[in-house]
């Protein structure tokens, strides 16, 4: 039982190249989240699923797309990255019933130059 | 939406000693969650406490909802206990969760 992973775990980027971040959970949850963390703050939430087939902006959503692949897989994509990009991203998963606890992936740390 | 505040924002503590940290959100929440980051950025989850008291070994929490705050207690301070604890919240059925700008614990031996 992995719980949460993500794929990679480092990148470093040029401004205008694209990526997609991997996200995989293996706790068959029905919702899955994307959040980043800037230097000095706490998690700020890009987009989320709340299940299969469903997939909403959350705070700060711009520059970014998103693709809930199957119940386990939820994958972000940056089209042309920014330099304003550059941070630590977290994929995370969550029942989302009555008992809703959120499990992180270990995160990707990613550089736009 | 919801506003998260954590205090205090920074924390020193030589090993051995107590310390409770506090969490204060402004609307009704149906998740609240405490979490540890360590220094290598991993995020681990302590207490998922939408109301009520848990205790996991040295650490305990308590969450007021009728009063809108949350209090983590670490009890007996150690070398490890050291990264940035997190408060986060949640509200409706989504999952979503609002998270605070961290207390930063060092913990000196």
């Amino acid at each position: 039982n992995a719980g949460v992973t993500q794929t990679p775990k480092f990148q470093v980027l040029k401004t205008g190249q694209s990526m997609t971040l991997q996200c995989a959970q293996d706790m068959n949850h029905n919702s899955m989240y994307w959040y980043r963390q800037d230097p000095g703050m706490g998690l700020r939430l890009i987009y989320y699923s709340a299940s299969e087939g469903t997939t909403d902006k959350g705070e700060v959503p711009n520059g970014y797309n998103v693709s809930r692949l199957n119940k386990r897989e939820f994958s972000l994509r940056l089209e042309s990255a920014a330099p304003s990009q550059t941070s630590v991203y977290f994929c995370a998963s969550s029942r989302t019933d009555s008992y809703n606890e959120q499990f992180f992936g270990p995160g990707t740390r990613l550089t736009v130059l | 939406g919801i506003q998260v505040e954590q205090s205090p924002p920074d924390l020193i503590l030589q090993e051995g000693a107590n310390s409770t940290l506090r969490c204060n959100f402004s609307d009704s929440v149906n998740n609240l969650q405490w979490f540890h980051q360590n220094p290598w950025g991993q995020l681990i989850n302590l207490f998922y406490i939408p109301s009520g008291t848990k205790q996991n070994g040295r650490l305990s929490a308590t969450t007021v909802a009728t009063e809108r705050y949350s209090l983590l207690y670490i009890s007996s301070s150690q070398t490890t206990d050291s990264g940035v604890y997190f408060c986060a919240v949640g509200s409706g059925n989504t999952g979503k969760l609002i998270f605070g700008q961290g207390t930063t614990l060092q913990v000196k031996p």
